[in-house]
């Protein structure tokens, strides 16, 4: 099975600043996703990110909003940009096994509080 | 559009069976999977159903009908740890949507 770093953990941030997430996997990935899963609800997923082309955003989410890369097969970022307490919640990335077989595994999450 | 429906909140008794059911009106499927998520964890795989019936694994079990756009997940012999959120996920499309979950509370 994959595993999966993140970066940040934690992080507690002012509202209007940027902050920027790394996903790290060991070993290489065609899909990466990104999710958000705010206080007590489940995860929405934000957007795919696939190396060498552009992410693709769910409905209710944008690039300008969420920028993400993903410049090889075993690392991707995503940026939360001009942040508001609305922001707040925890950000998992994921990456797809096989499908069928272990399924997707996630990252350990990064917490996100904005003041 | 992607509709998942669960119970918001279980209460059973260590060493009973729990079943937790998922309705899903989505517009592809490829798949219906099982998460467990722990308090401030990130979601860990249980089970998945791609063809109609009943798969077990261990003390987990989960059963499918597409027909009916339903599945649940059983939980037999239940043990404090069992304590958690049940995300039930359908695949479609290469990509997973995930229903607000249902979270178990197993008491002595």
């Amino acid at each position: 099975s994959a595993v999966i770093s993140q970066k940040p953990s934690r992080d507690i941030c002012q509202r209007g600043t940027s902050l920027t997430i790394q996903c790290q996997v060991d070993s290489q990935v065609t899909m990466m996703f990104w999710y958000r899963q705010q206080p007590g609800q489940s995860l929405t997923l934000i957007a795919t990110a696939n190396q060498g082309s552009e992410a693709t955003y769910e409905s209710g989410f944008v690039i300008d909003k969420f920028p993400i890369s993903r410049p090889n097969l075993t690392f991707s970022t995503l940026t939360v940009s001009n942040m508001s307490p609305e922001d707040s919640s925890i950000y998992l990335c994921s990456v797809e096994s096989k499908p069928f077989t272990d399924t997707q595994y996630f990252g350990p999450g990064t917490r996100l509080t904005v003041l | 559009g992607q509709n998942i429906d669960q119970p918001t909140e279980m209460t059973a008794t260590e060493g009973a069976i729990v079943q937790i059911n998922c309705t899903y009106q989505t517009s592809g499927f490829n798949g219906l999977f099982w998460y467990q998520q722990h308090a401030g964890e990130a979601p860990t795989f249980l089970s998945y159903n791609v063809l109609d019936g009943l798969e077990e694994k261990g003390r987990f079990s989960s059963f499918l009908s597409r027909s009916k756009g339903y599945s649940y997940l059983l939980l037999k012999e239940l043990q404090m740890k069992d304590s958690a959120s049940y995300l039930c996920a359908v695949y479609n499309f290469n990509k997973f949507y995930f229903g607000s979950g249902t979270k178990l509370n197993v008491k002595p």
